[in-house]
């Protein structure tokens, strides 16, 4: 069974370009989670998708976005990139929106600003 | 009330021995606590979890132990070897009222020496 995969591995921008990140999450699961892994800062919640709904948000300004397609895949969208968005992005699935279901991760979107 | 506090930051342990690391809590909604080790390049693996009915978990050589009363779970590396040199990360999630968003601990680099 194929995992959690994300687009690009890497991805270079400089500060006030867009950044779209990509996720496909592993077959069947329907709920789609982002992760920022900063230098120092640990895991911390960006947004949460299920059944194509955006269904929490962590506190990041609104620049940072996603959607969530109909087969369930997943796109976090960062516009005016700012430098203290070099990061690692990590997208997470799991089975349903439930909250006793363990969320699986990909290897993540490296994104560095310059 | 979100954070959860992992220590050490670094831990050495020689082959063969045991690995510990802590995490501490303060908000008693949380009712699932996962454990991931993550190597260099790649994303989060899970490796075992724990909800607070139980006091103790083991996989292989893996176990959690949970202390309902002090707020407090533990990761416990038995037969320590190289190759679980890594970063581990607790991580917890509110169970009632889910918000998605597993709030994880700063993580701890783990070096095993052979």
């Amino acid at each position: 069974e194929a995992g959690v995969t994300q687009s690009p591995t890497h991805l270079i921008k400089t500060r006030g370009q867009q950044a779209t990140l990509r996720c496909s999450p592993i077959s069947g699961h329907t709920s789609v989670y982002w992760y920022q892994q900063a230098l120092g800062l640990g895991l911390q919640f960006l947004l949460w998708y299920d059944e194509g709904e955006e269904r929490n948000r962590g506190n990041f300004p609104p620049r940072f976005s996603g959607r969530q397609f109909p087969n369930y895949s997943s796109e976090l969208n960062v516009n005016a990139l700012e430098l203290e968005d070099s990061a690692l992005y990590l997208c997470a699935s799991s089975l349903g929106r439930y909250s006793n279901q363990p969320q699986h991760f990909g290897d993540g979107t490296r994104l560095s600003i310059l | 009330q979100q954070q959860v506090k992992q220590s050490p930051q670094s831990l050495i342990v020689q082959k063969g021995g045991i690995s510990i690391i802590n995490c501490a809590y303060e908000n008693t909604a949380f009712d699932y606590f996962p454990w991931y080790q993550q190597f260099p390049g790649k994303g989060p693996a899970l490796l075992i979890a724990i909800r607070p009915d139980v006091s103790e978990k083991k996989e292989g050589r893996f176990t959690i132990s949970f202390n309902k009363s002090a707020k407090q779970f533990s990761l416990h590396i038995m037969d320590s070897q190289p190759g679980d040199s890594a970063t581990y990360f607790c991580a917890a999630r509110r169970g009632s009222s889910n918000t998605g968003k597993l709030i994880f601990g700063q993580g701890t680099t783990l070096q095993v020496k052979p």
